[in-house]
């Protein structure tokens, strides 16, 4: 039973560039949260998709948006990239409100 | 306030002690409680939920007091291994699904 999958693993953009990360949840879950995670801090929750829409999101700025797919794949988009974005970005699965399993992150350096 | 409150650390152990790890969160909506463990450059892995009635799973103990608003955990006989940084998780369940807030993270370093 494959985990979560994240891709890519690591990611280098400049500033103003716009970024896409994937995430495919472990099977027979159906919400996935994504989250960064700056050096030295706690992952903080970007947002959550149940049933293909955002259910709930965290204090972050429209240029943070994503998608669910029907298959419960989801996608984390990053419009305008500032320095201060580079993170290491976590994606978790969990079936609703249960325990969240995490991915391995995608490290993106923005610079 | 921060919702999730932990203290940074770092713990310096030896082999063998037993440490205590405590956490705070300010939201009394809070309804499910987790410890989990992250090493260096690596995603965080769940070592724990966290009970009322407290639970165990070895060396490893968690428990909740709801009154005080307050989690912590326990571990015995400390392993070159436990070295990691241990987060304090807390799910707020909201009108639509839930919301997960992480502590900042407890560093911990057992010495040989």
């Amino acid at each position: 039973d494959a985990g979560v999958t994240q891709s890519p693993t690591h990611l280098i953009k400049t500033r103003g560039q716009q970024v896409t990360l994937r995430c495919s949840p472990k099977s027979g879950h159906d919400t996935v949260s994504w989250y960064q995670q700056a050096l030295g801090q706690g992952p903080q929750f970007i947002f959550q998709y149940y049933e293909e829409e955002e259910r709930q999101r965290g204090n972050f700025p429209d240029r943070f948006s994503g998608h669910q797919f029907p298959n419960y794949s989801s996608e984390l988009n990053v419009n305008a990239l500032l320095l201060g974005d580079s993170a290491l970005y976590l994606c978790a699965s969990s079936l609703d409100a249960d325990t969240q399993y995490f991915g391995p992150g995608t490290r993106l350096t923005v610079l | 306030r921060k919702e999730v409150e932990q203290d940074p650390g770092p713990f310096n152990v030896p082999e063998g002690a037993t440490v205590a790890f405590n956490c705070t969160y300010s939201n009394s909506a809070s309804q499910s409680f987790f410890w989990y463990r992250q090493d260096c450059r690596k995603e965080p892995k769940l070592l724990m939920s966290v009970y009322s009635s407290g639970n165990e799973d070895g060396r490893f103990t968690a428990q909740l007091n709801r009154a005080s608003q307050y989690i912590s955990l326990l571990i015995r006989d400390s392993k070159l291994s436990d070295s990691a940084t241990y987060l304090c998780v807390v799910n707020f369940v909201m009108a639509g699904g839930f919301k997960t807030i992480f502590g900042a993270g407890t560093r911990l370093f057992v010495k040989a």
